[in-house]
């Protein structure tokens, strides 16, 4: 079963506006990756969170880890049309589990 | 450096044939894993590598084997290919464990007739 749960599935924006991808987990987590999938693409390694309440930036995205260390999240701020793709989060329960992702649509 | 390479991108089989993946990195990288990936369903781990001489089953192991032929190289095997799975492939590595991030390779596109 789905180890990792990610919403929302899909998330439509006007270029400008902002988004944010969450990732919940029933059990707490060593650590957490997030991946982002460009349409026809294979997955790229953004960051990894391995501290509770970790935030980390990376131009306009910022990642968090939770304090419980269940749930993370990726806020991107003023969403541009580069930004287009799916982004997964992915977690290590022993074995390595990937949520279903968040397909990002940017108008322009 | 090409990072990690996957043969062939697209294929076409036929139900019960049988069919290999191949992967190779070239990141002196220790851990290898398939995944497959659905529509809505992300990515699921089906075998992984943690080292040259070890694998290990994943989430969804049912219907494939693999080979770690050395420390590049990591295939998926399909003994007899059912129309279930048909899906895209990816392959990726990491330096050491799942706690490293990991390289994919671009895909095979499979589809079972």
């Amino acid at each position: 079963g789905q180890q990792v749960m990610q919403i929302p599935q899909y998330q439509h924006v006007q270029e400008g506006e902002d988004f944010t991808t969450y990732c919940n987990s029933s059990t707490t987590l060593s650590n957490i990756q997030w991946y982002k999938q460009r349409p026809g693409g294979h997955p790229v390694f953004l960051i990894q969170l391995v501290k509770s309440g970790e935030v980390k930036k990376q131009k306009r995205l910022t990642f968090q880890f939770g304090e419980a260390k269940k749930n993370s999240s990726l806020h991107i701020t003023a969403t541009q049309t580069t930004d287009v793709g799916t982004y997964f989060c992915a977690a290590n329960f022993n074995k390595f589990y990937f949520g279903s992702g968040t397909k990002l649509n940017v108008k322009p | 450096n090409a990072g990690v390479t996957q043969t062939p991108k697209f294929q076409v089989l036929k139900t019960g044939q049988s069919m290999t993946l191949q992967c190779a990195q070239d990141m002196n990288h220790n851990s290898m894993y398939w995944y497959r990936q659905d529509p809505g369903m992300g990515l699921r781990l089906i075998y992984y590598s943690a080292s040259e001489g070890t694998t290990d089953k994943g989430e969804v192991p049912n219907g494939y084997n693999v080979s770690r032929l050395n420390k590049r190289e990591f295939s998926l095997r399909l003994e007899s290919a059912a129309p279930s799975q048909t899906s895209v492939y990816f392959c990726a590595s990491s330096e050491q464990g799942i706690i490293q991030p990991q390289h994919f390779g671009d895909g095979t596109r499979l589809s079972i007739l």
